[in-house]
């Protein structure tokens, strides 16, 4: 089945700082990557997405490429914030079948420091 | 109201109680989910209504009963609930062109839920 691995926390960085979070998966087909972020007592939200091979997604800063070869969507982002403090998740998206099923990592949290 | 909402932010229950959780989305989406999220434990997909139909019940324990009155609101209904069902309780929505092709999905702000 679809499975999504992602770096293991937790990851302390200083503001400014360059950020990665691994992510690989495992999936048949062409599935939709996304990586959503949950904020303290809150909900899950959909920071970026990328449907097919190479498509790059970004938002507020962060971006993650869909490659199909190594199977990865790392997020990325060049200079950190305080407020980017958060859990991330890596999840797929199937492409057969019962295809509205997300598949997640276990999340990663994310401390930034001032 | 924008987005996907969700009543009671909070709920602490005894174990003989009977109680329901709410979930609202004004996206105009036509699926809706529940998902469990517990310490240390990948979110679990527990039901999946699409066009107002149950499409998905992922092992889920009748303790947990779900309700998808219309495509804007779903319930889920509990009673007899045990210490270990304590977690936040997330639904979300999305679209589907039908076909089974959906789009990505919308999470509401949960229920953190405490079983005593």
């Amino acid at each position: 089945g679809d499975s999504v691995t992602q770096m293991e926390g937790p990851v302390t960085l200083s503001e400014e700082a360059f950020l990665t979070i691994n992510c690989t998966y495992t999936a048949t087909g062409y599935p939709s990557l996304f990586w959503y972020v949950q904020y303290p007592g809150e909900g899950l939200q959909l920071l970026l997405k990328a449907t097919k091979a190479d498509d790059k997604g970004s938002n507020k800063g962060f971006e993650a490429t869909y490659r199909k070869e190594t199977t990865s969507f790392h997020l990325e982002k060049g200079s950190v914030q305080v407020s980017d403090s958060a859990v991330y998740f890596c999840a797929l998206m199937g492409s057969g079948g019962s295809n509205y099923k997300l598949t997640f990592g276990k999340g990663t949290l994310l401390t930034v420091n001032p | 109201e924008t987005g996907v909402t969700q009543t009671p932010r909070h709920l602490v229950m005894g174990m003989t109680n009977k109680k329901s959780l709410k979930c609202e989305q004004h996206l105009g989406h036509n699926a809706m989910y529940w998902y469990k999220q517990s310490a240390k434990k990948p979110l679990e997909l527990m039901f999946v209504y699409s066009l107002e139909e149950r499409v998905e019940n992922n092992s889920v324990p009748s303790r947990f009963s779900p309700e998808c009155p219309n495509s804007s609101h779903l319930f889920l209904h509990l009673h007899t609930l045990q210490p270990e069902d304590s977690a936040l309780y997330l639904c979300a929505s999305s679209l589907t062109q039908g076909g089974g092709s959906y789009n990505e999905q919308f999470f509401g702000p949960g229920t953190r839920l405490t079983v005593l």
